[in-house]
């Protein structure tokens, strides 16, 4: 069975303070990695999509890195901001075109 | 607007009802994806199509059914609804396997 796991559920981080969180999939078959911001009453946005083993991908203060071969995915935020708060998704392809999306982590930022 | 359209956005119907949401891809995305989300659940992958063929099979009842179009456009088909059909059914599309998706803004269902 094909288990993605995102860790913590849940985060309050105090405004300006950096954080980071885990996506846990499996090692074997990968094809690419996904993360998606998601806003309440919004639709998932894509932030990264990664691939190769070792990938490190930035974009402004969020930057997220990938090991395929232990099967783990951080995201990093640095100087977190209210507009941060959101749910972030990472979602795993397999090379048989399966797709599963862990059940995110939920960021709050606090003012 | 992220460029891919879903109608309608909400939906109540009642139990034994058939439904069919509709989904516009954005332009130039051959890949559709359907997801599911449950109260509580993250989003389930249904069903996925690529330039019109079936590409991937998710967790899709056999009371749901899918097609893409040729101009791409995908219908999702939800046939004897129950209750526990209620979700928000969000349509993705991409440039093809691998890429990232941009998902709509969702169809929410509720069956009474």
């Amino acid at each position: 069975i094909l288990n993605v796991e995102q860790s913590p559920q849940s985060l309050h981080v105090q405004e300006g303070d950096s954080t980071n969180f885990t996506c846990s999939f499996p090692s074997s078959n990968f094809y690419a990695l996904h993360w998606y911001r998601w806003e309440t009453a919004k639709s998932p946005e894509a932030l990264f999509v990664m691939t190769l083993n070792g990938d490190e991908k930035k974009k402004g203060r969020i930057s997220a890195t990938l090991n395929t071969k232990e099967g783990y995915s951080y995201l990093y935020i640095k100087g977190s901001q209210p507009e941060d708060s959101a749910t972030y998704l990472c979602a795993f392809m397999n090379r048989d075109d399966k797709i599963i999306f862990g059940k995110g982590t939920r960021l709050h930022i606090l003012p | 607007d992220s460029g891919v359209t879903q109608t309608p956005k909400h939906l109540i119907t009642a139990t034994g009802q058939r439904v069919t949401l509709r989904c516009s891809p954005r332009s130039g995305d051959l890949s559709v994806y359907w997801y599911q989300q449950s109260l509580d659940q993250g989003l389930q992958f249904l069903i996925q199509y690529y330039n019109g063929e079936e590409r991937a099979k998710g967790n899709i009842l056999e009371r749901f059914s899918a097609q893409q179009f040729p101009d791409l456009h995908s219908e999702l088909n939800l046939s004897s609804l129950e209750l526990g059909d209620s979700a928000l059914y969000f349509c993705a599309s991409s440039t093809s396997v691998g890429y990232g998706y941009t998902f709509g803004s969702g169809t929410r269902l509720t069956v009474v």
